[in-house]
């Protein structure tokens, strides 16, 4: 079964990190480009970063960018979303979510993990 | 950036009745435009992707249509299992932009 699993949510005070892993199954995760997406509570779907398949191409949203960190490890099967510098409004369901990327195909992001929760509050 | 945009933010209609969603784009860009489906508490799950085509497994009441700045996802009769906020997103290059999301209720 094609599967993506997120763990690493928590509460955390502002200004402190946290980093959130992906575990990959029932595919060649190597394959893919991957990416993390949150959602604020009540709030719609925001795109926070992707990576691609090698590592070779990194994009951040502004909102993220320069705080956090994605890397991926294909001998694990594991992406990853280092969070620093955390805010109030970093508090969201963090998902990844896996795409598949060539020269001759760009796909939406058909499979998605089931969220891991983070909470920025003093 | 690529701003997106939907209408309605939120719709009511009766089961069977023809429901349609828009998504304009603040720029044109190919047809990289896919639809999302969260019905509430649960995991977004892709409908429609390329403008028109309907993901594995999705039924076939639901379709979508579109190109440059302007898009759509219809239900072309609907059910009560299609109470959900649908998204559409971007994905052709990064920032992969999501709209801000339509709620379907039924009456």
């Amino acid at each position: 079964e094609v599967q993506l699993v997120e763990s690493g949510g928590g509460l955390v005070k502002p200004g402190g990190s946290l980093r959130l892993s992906c575990a990959a199954s029932g595919f060649t995760f190597g394959d893919y480009s991957m990416t993390w997406v949150r959602q604020a509570p009540g709030k719609g779907l925001e795109w926070v970063s992707a990576i691609s398949s090698g590592s070779s191409f990194i994009f951040y949203a502004d909102s993220v960018k320069g705080r956090f960190t994605i890397s991926r490890d294909n001998a694990k099967n594991s992406l990853y979303l280092q969070m620093n510098s955390l805010r109030a409004e970093d508090t969201a369901v963090y998902y990844c979510a896996r795409r598949y990327y060539s020269d001759s195909r760009r796909d939406a992001f058909d499979i998605w993990g089931q969220g891991t929760m983070v909470t920025v509050s003093s | 950036d690529i701003q997106m945009t939907q209408s309605p933010s939120s719709l009511s209609a009766s089961v069977g009745d023809r429901v349609t969603i828009t998504c304009r784009a603040s720029q044109g860009f190919s047809n990289y435009l896919a639809w999302y489906k969260q019905k509430p508490g649960k995991v977004p799950k892709l409908l429609i992707y390329g403008a028109s085509t309907l993901q594995s497994g999705v039924p076939s009441r639901f379709s979508g249509s579109g190109s440059g700045t302007y898009f759509t996802l219809t239900i072309s009769s609907l059910q009560p299992e299609d109470v959900a906020t649908y998204y559409c997103q971007k994905y052709d290059s990064a920032p992969f932009t999501f709209g801000p999301g339509t709620k379907v209720n039924i009456k």
